[in-house]
């Protein structure tokens, strides 16, 4: 059974770091093919997707963000964990982790997500 | 950037057929996907490869394409069925693109 869970700060103040951890069962992140994200959505909006990590510790951003994002893993621990910068009141939304499981077959989906976690940033 | 078009919201009767467009100018070259989210949720994948189903999502959620539109299609809706809908493609590899949603009313 895969699942995954986001845990993390749900009031961050702006300037702040945040960091974000996505623990996931079901799956490892060694298997070919394989790669997490994450997801933002403020309230009442759209889903962005942010960041990745592959099974071959390659990483991918949102260039819009890349230059606040950083996004690692600890393979022994089944973790996945995302830091972002410079906290802004406009970062406040619900933070997902996701799973592609066919990643670099040419399709590129989420087929398990996480329950979410919100993070409000306010002084 | 590159976006996909989706219509805001789309309401219909209980038994009745909704119908979802997602328009992108690369949709003729990348596959396209679906997820339900409903309120308070997590999206949830229901269609992916322009019109393949996962397992455990009910037949009368359906995908299709056409040129630069792929269209989700929901038979028989249900009110369990209202919730926002959203489509996904990539725009290059990997960066993945979500249409800004269709908020699906049941009457």
């Amino acid at each position: 059974q895969v699942t995954l869970r986001e845990s993390g700060p749900a009031l961050v103040k702006p300037t702040q770091t945040l960091t974000l951890t996505c623990t996931f069962s079901g799956f490892s992140l060694s298997t070919s093919e394989m790669s997490v994200s994450w997801v933002r959505q403020p309230p009442g909006k759209a889903l962005e997707w942010l960041a990745l990590i592959d099974w071959d510790d390659d990483k991918y951003y949102n260039t819009s963000l890349k230059t606040r994002l950083t996004i690692s893993r600890d393979t022994s621990k089944n973790q996945v964990v995302l830091t972002m910068t410079n906290m802004d009141p406009a970062d406040t939304a619900t933070y997902y982790c996701a799973r592609d499981s066919e990643y670099n077959s040419g399709l590129y989906f989420f087929d398990y997500w996480g329950q979410g976690t919100l993070v409000t940033v306010s002084s | 950037s590159y976006e996909l078009t989706q219509p805001p919201s789309v309401s219909v009767s209980p038994g009745q057929t909704a119908r979802i467009t997602c328009s992108g100018d690369a949709l003729p070259k990348q596959s396209a996907h679906w997820y339900q989210q409903k309120a308070g949720q997590a999206p949830v994948l229901i269609i992916y490869k322009d019109t393949e189903r996962p397992s455990g999502i009910p037949e009368r959620f359906s995908g299709s394409s056409s040129g630069t539109t792929v269209t989700l299609t929901i038979s028989g809706v249900r009110a369990e069925d209202e919730a926002d809908y959203y489509c996904q493609s990539i725009d290059s590899s990997p960066t993945y693109v979500f249409g800004a949603g269709t908020k699906v009313t049941v009457l």
